[in-house]
């Protein structure tokens, strides 16, 4: 039991098709994050919320959308996804947005785009 | 800007051998220094981290990595693996200021042979 929970695991989806992946956090922490993971690539971070505010957004395309409706839990909504984004998306949290901390990471989800 | 790399795709060690995976980071000031594991399916487990102090730091499951700032390297280690030790291995460098985000490595896969 890492502390964050990623639901589903698994998730198969078309492209017109609407899903959302969730992370819920019971650590206290004050800040949360959502990384895309890819064969062969770096984790490429795509959200940032702090006290459930948005802080960051690095340039991810609109089709993905977060919500974070208290401290201890956050969505990622997925609408008309693309092939490529086709990849293990992890949740992570820490205490505050200070790197001092390091992040709990959830098991994350697998998403498969057909 | 910050930057992590991690030199070795992937590497083959015997069981009971030593190990030693390198870290390379860029970055002006002293970093905060992480290493993480990935076990496969999973999310991403702290090993280790490194802030200040003692440059050789001890962290779980009998892995030790040692900060060489002449170097801007932090290379993990381990006297003697075991098959369990099989996994992916991610280097991650961060600052203590508000409104960043760690910065993870390619990763390095650690294959254990019998």
């Amino acid at each position: 039991e890492t502390g964050v929970t990623q639901t589903p695991r698994h998730l198969v989806m078309g492209m017109t098709n609407k899903k959302s992946l969730k992370c819920e956090q019971h650590l206290g922490h004050n800040a949360m994050y959502w990384y895309k993971q890819s064969a062969k690539k770096p984790l490429e971070l795509m959200f940032v919320y702090s006290l459930e505010e948005r802080v960051e957004n690095n340039s991810v395309p609109s089709r993905f959308s977060p919500e974070c409706p208290n401290s201890s839990h956050l969505f990622l909504h997925l609408h008309t996804l693309q092939p490529e984004d086709s990849a293990l998306y992890l949740c992570a949290s820490s205490q505050e947005r200070r790197q001092i901390y390091g992040y709990t990471f959830g098991s994350g989800t697998r998403l498969t785009v057909v | 800007a910050q930057s992590v790399t991690q030199p070795d795709i992937h590497i083959t060690v015997s069981e009971g051998a030593s190990l030693e995976l390198r870290c390379n980071y860029s970055y002006g000031a002293t970093p905060y220094l992480f290493w993480y594991v990935q076990s496969p399916g999973q999310g991403l487990q702290l090993l280790l981290k490194y802030f200040s102090g003692d440059t050789l730091v001890q962290g779980i499951k009998g892995f030790e990595a040692e900060f060489k700032r002449s170097q801007s390297s932090f290379n993990l280690r381990k006297p003697s693996v075991h098959w369990s030790d099989a996994a992916e291995y991610f280097c991650a460098v961060g600052e203590d200021q508000a409104g960043t985000a760690l910065i993870f490595g390619k990763g390095t896969t650690l294959s254990v042979s019998s």
